[in-house]
């Protein structure tokens, strides 16, 4: 298993500002992965982060609007920039388990974005 | 596509009475999961079903699969009001890329007490 600690809990943020969520696991992961979840929604994947290459992004997202960093194979960052109201979501990291191909996710707590 | 179509969209019943969730998909798939979400906060992982599998239990739940009809169903037998949560079911594609979910849109279950 895997014990994921996402902050900020929660922000309330001014539109055209950028927010930055961590995501640190308590075990070396290969592939991070970030999601969105809008409100009442499901969850949509925004990019897989790969340690030491740049993250791999699911079409309709790109680096520039959702830059992320991983320095090393137990940290992340997803920085949200140019926040406009349609960005008022929940953002999850989460990582796979060691068991192979397909395994089941572990999440993070999420951070509840509010864009005002 | 939309993978992972969940129904009903809400469900509330009675604490003690069992629950039934479904979930219809389209494309060939390695394996399907269930999740819980509490109040909009991290996803939990409930059960794990692979595309070889028919049926699997973990305590007081059941998941069903049938790839003929590409459907799943969660049941939650004896539910408690601890249950009430969000739950998701998504799936791993078949010659997708590793740990690569599609998550259908989920259910809202209420337990009432």
């Amino acid at each position: 298993s895997a014990v994921i600690s996402q902050k900020p809990s929660r922000d309330i943020c001014q539109r055209g500002t950028s927010l930055t969520i961590q995501c640190q696991v308590d075990s070396q992961v290969t592939m991070m992965f970030w999601y969105r979840q809008q409100p009442g929604q499901s969850l949509t994947l925004i990019a897989t982060a790969n340690q030491g290459s740049e993250a791999t992004y699911e079409s309709g997202f790109v680096i520039d609007k959702f830059p992320i960093s991983r320095p090393n194979l137990t940290f992340s960052t997803l920085t949200v920039s140019n926040l406009s109201p349609e960005d008022s979501s929940i953002y999850l990291c989460s990582v796979g388990g060691q068991g192979g191909i397909n395994e089941k996710l572990f999440f993070g707590s999420g951070t509840q974005l509010s864009v005002l | 596509s939309q993978q992972g179509e969940e129904d009903p969209q809400a469900l509330s019943i009675q604490e003690g009475e069992n629950a039934t969730m479904n979930c219809s998909y389209k494309t060939s798939i390695n394996n399907l999961q269930w999740y819980r979400q509490n109040s909009g906060r991290g996803l939990v992982h409930l059960i794990l079903i692979r595309s070889n599998e028919r049926e699997k239990h973990s305590g007081r739940l059941r998941v069903t699969l049938d790839t003929s009809k590409k459907s799943s169903s969660l049941l939650i037998t004896a539910s408690r009001a601890a249950d009430t949560a969000s739950y998701f079911c998504a799936t791993a594609n078949s010659g997708g890329s590793n740990y690569k979910l599609t998550f259908g849109k989920g259910t809202l279950l209420t337990v009432n007490p």
